[in-house]
């Protein structure tokens, strides 16, 4: 069965350091999404992909960077992490708007 | 510019009760889709439904019912008969069929159902 996975589910990181989420999905969708869950600010969109090569910056992108070498993967980088930056992160990717998103399972990262 | 408001951030209510769900959006496009998603304790985004802004009908769904009203724009869901199990944190959201995919999320309300 296709799905989309996200690794690690859970991530304790220092101030400053490098930190990469991983995102895969095997639904073959060209476009694919990270979101910040933050409570009081729902989900929002931090990077999104149209296809390979293609990248773009959502409301909350500073600190963020995504990089898309192929179809399945979006992985998102926190350049120098903070401690604003802690939160749940939420990978999806969809086929056509209509059919909304398929959405990973998470990852809770806290940085210290 | 879009967007969805949760106005009620906590809800909390007794077991059997039926409880609604508010949800307004804003945008100046003719055609989108609404939905709704829920996110139980565990974590994860479920999906509830979908909506396009061409169908007004409201939609059951066992216990589940939705009420699109564009006159008001609003995209309101209710639980009858309200289960434990229902005590999550409920998303409405909304994408245009425009070129963009990107899918705009309600802040979210936080459903307590108490035995």
């Amino acid at each position: 069965d296709a799905e989309i996975t996200q690794s690690p589910r859970h991530k304790i990181t220092e101030t400053g350091r490098q930190v990469t989420l991983a995102c895969h999905q095997t639904w073959n969708h060209n476009n694919m999404f990270w979101y910040r869950q933050d409570l009081g600010h729902g989900l929002r969109l931090i990077h999104y992909s149209y296809g390979v090569h293609d990248t773009n910056k959502g409301e909350v992108s500073d600190g963020y960077s995504v990089s898309r070498s192929n179809t399945e993967d979006l992985p998102l980088t926190l350049e120098s992490a903070a401690s604003s930056q802690t939160s749940v992160y939420f990978c999806a990717s969809s086929k056509r708007q209509d059919y909304g998103y398929t959405f990973g399972s998470g990852t809770r990262l806290t940085v210290v | 510019a879009q967007k969805v408001t949760q106005a009620q951030t906590e809800i909390s209510v007794v077991e059997k009760e039926d409880v609604t769900l508010d949800c307004v959006y804003e945008t100046r496009d003719t055609t989108y889709y609404l939905f709704w998603y829920k996110q139980p304790p565990s974590g994860e985004l479920v999906f509830l439904i979908r909506r396009n802004s061409f169908d007004e009908q409201n939609e059951i769904s066992g216990r589940y019912s939705w009420n699109f009203q564009k006159s008001t724009s609003s995209f309101n869901f209710t639980i009858t008969a309200s289960q434990v199990v229902d005590s999550a944190v409920y998303f409405c959201a909304l994408i245009l069929m425009d070129s963009s995919y990107k899918l705009i999320f309600g802040s979210g309300t936080r459903l307590l159902v108490r035995p």
